[in-house]
């Protein structure tokens, strides 16, 4: 069955970096887009990174443009996310989720991971 | 970004019940607005996709439509496991953009 399994979050100062990864397991990772969306503590949901499955293409959204990339390695089934200039208000669970490649715009996000806790506070 | 707007934002209802959640968005996203489910502590569960696509595995009793720039997702006769947070998410244009939620409660 689909696993996505999410590691590497944890408390960072505000500043400081981190990467996020998940392993997917149970389907041909290199045929599916993927992405992060992260969910702050009782808030809603915001996908911050998308990647297509030949990592051609890639999105953000204006709250971590230029802060945080995307990437993944088809090789290994991984999908990653570095992130960079961490602020107090990039605390949250983020979620790793898959995107079924129909094409645009039928996009939706399939499986998700468990989610892993990222804390930003000095 | 094209802006999701959910309502209610709650909503209390009883075992049994029919509850329409409406989710309505800034622009024109066709029919491509997907809906999920939030149990606390778990995941978010994909439950329709393109407005009214059933996925795999979610009961019948939940179904989605509309179109342009308003959209409902209905659940008809309510089951104890109904009970959680529901958003839905625009895929028409990228940063694909969810509404802020809707708590469905136990009344």
């Amino acid at each position: 069955q689909v696993q996505l399994v999410e590691s590497g979050g944890g408390l960072v100062n505000p500043g400081g970096s981190l990467r996020l990864s998940c392993a997917a397991s149970g389907f041909t990772f290199s045929e599916y887009s993927m992405s992060w969306i992260r969910q702050a503590p009782g808030k809603g949901l915001e996908c911050i990174a998308y990647i297509s499955s030949s990592s051609g293409y890639t999105n953000y959204p204006d709250s971590v443009k230029g802060r945080f990339t995307i990437s993944r390695d088809n090789a290994k089934k991984s999908l990653h996310l570095q992130m960079n200039s961490l602020r107090v208000e990039d605390t949250a669970v983020y979620y790793c989720a898959r995107v079924p490649d129909y094409g645009d715009p039928l996009r939706y996000f399939d499986n998700w991971g468990q989610g892993t806790l990222v804390t930003v506070s000095s | 970004d094209i802006q999701m707007t959910q309502s209610p934002s709650s909503l209390s209802a009883s075992v049994g019940d029919r509850v329409i959640i409406t989710c309505r968005a800034s622009r024109n996203v066709v029919s491509y607005l997907n809906w999920y489910q939030q149990i606390p502590g778990k995941a978010p569960k994909l439950l329709i996709y393109a407005t009214s696509a059933l996925h795999s595995g979610v009961p019948s009793r939940f179904s989605g439509s509309g179109s342009g720039t308003q959209f409902t997702l209905t659940i008809t006769s309510l089951q104890p496991e109904d009970f959680a947070t529901y958003f839905c998410q625009q895929s028409y244009n990228a940063p694909y953009t969810f509404g802020q939620g809707t708590k469905l409660e136990i009344k």
